[in-house]
């Protein structure tokens, strides 16, 4: 079954240094790898994905995320971080077969001045 | 591009009574359709996928004689919540997909049984 874990509630960050929101998943087959970053009392925004080709994935506002396959991983990042990145952080999966994505428990991430 | 609306955006009503959640891909034609639900400071949890002329395909757990769901065009979902109760309110969320993968999402309900 797939399954995707966020190991972190929350993570906190001073503006400006740089950010990591963990991920890591279980799929058979090859994933299809989503971040996406929902602001209070809104609908979830995308930020970036997988599907294939380099691991080094570049998305919207400034992130990032790497795949890596042998540790199942798909972190997000992003080099400096601003108070407006201040949010909750979802990551999902889905497999080839599939339609439908399966998220993560969500990570809030607080971004200080 | 790739924005999906919902509306309403905040229902409160009565338990007993019926409430309908529509679901709009503004700009785009959307193959499948799904209806989310979550909880406060929680994940989204799937509740049912649809395409467009045929029935839609409920989570195990998932009630689909009370969460009714209609995708009657390309670009609209409707969701129904019948005979709500207070364990009913929650934040509904529909997400459009095209062929590209990725899923678009609406800017969510939110519902308030009484």
């Amino acid at each position: 079954a797939q399954s995707v874990a966020q190991p972190e509630d929350q993570v906190n960050v001073a503006e400006g240094n740089p950010l990591t929101v963990k991920c890591t998943y279980s799929v058979s087959g090859n994933p299809y790898l989503f971040w996406y970053v929902q602001y209070p009392n809104r609908g979830l925004q995308f930020l970036l994905k997988y599907i294939t080709g380099d691991n080094l994935v570049k998305g919207s506002y400034g992130f990032e995320a790497e795949f890596n396959k042998s540790q199942t991983s798909f972190h997000l990042k992003k080099p400096s971080a601003l108070v407006s990145d201040s949010a909750l952080y979802f990551c999902a999966v889905r497999d080839q077969a599939g339609t439908a994505l399966i998220f993560g428990k969500g990570t809030t991430l607080s971004v200080s001045s | 591009g790739a924005v999906v609306s919902q509306h309403p955006s905040w229902v409160i009503c009565k338990s007993g009574t019926s409430v309908k959640i529509e679901c709009r891909s503004l700009d785009f034609q959307a193959t499948t359709m799904f209806w989310y639900r979550q909880f406060p400071k929680q994940s989204l949890m799937l509740m049912a996928t649809s395409n467009e002329g045929s029935k839609a395909t409920y989570e195990q757990g998932v009630e689909k004689d009370k969460f009714l769901i209609n995708h009657a065009s390309l670009t609209l979902s409707t969701l129904t919540v019948t005979s709500a109760h207070p364990e009913d309110s929650s934040f509904y969320i529909c997400s459009a997909s095209i062929a590209e993968h990725t899923q678009y999402f609406g800017p969510g309900t939110r519902l308030t049984v009484l």
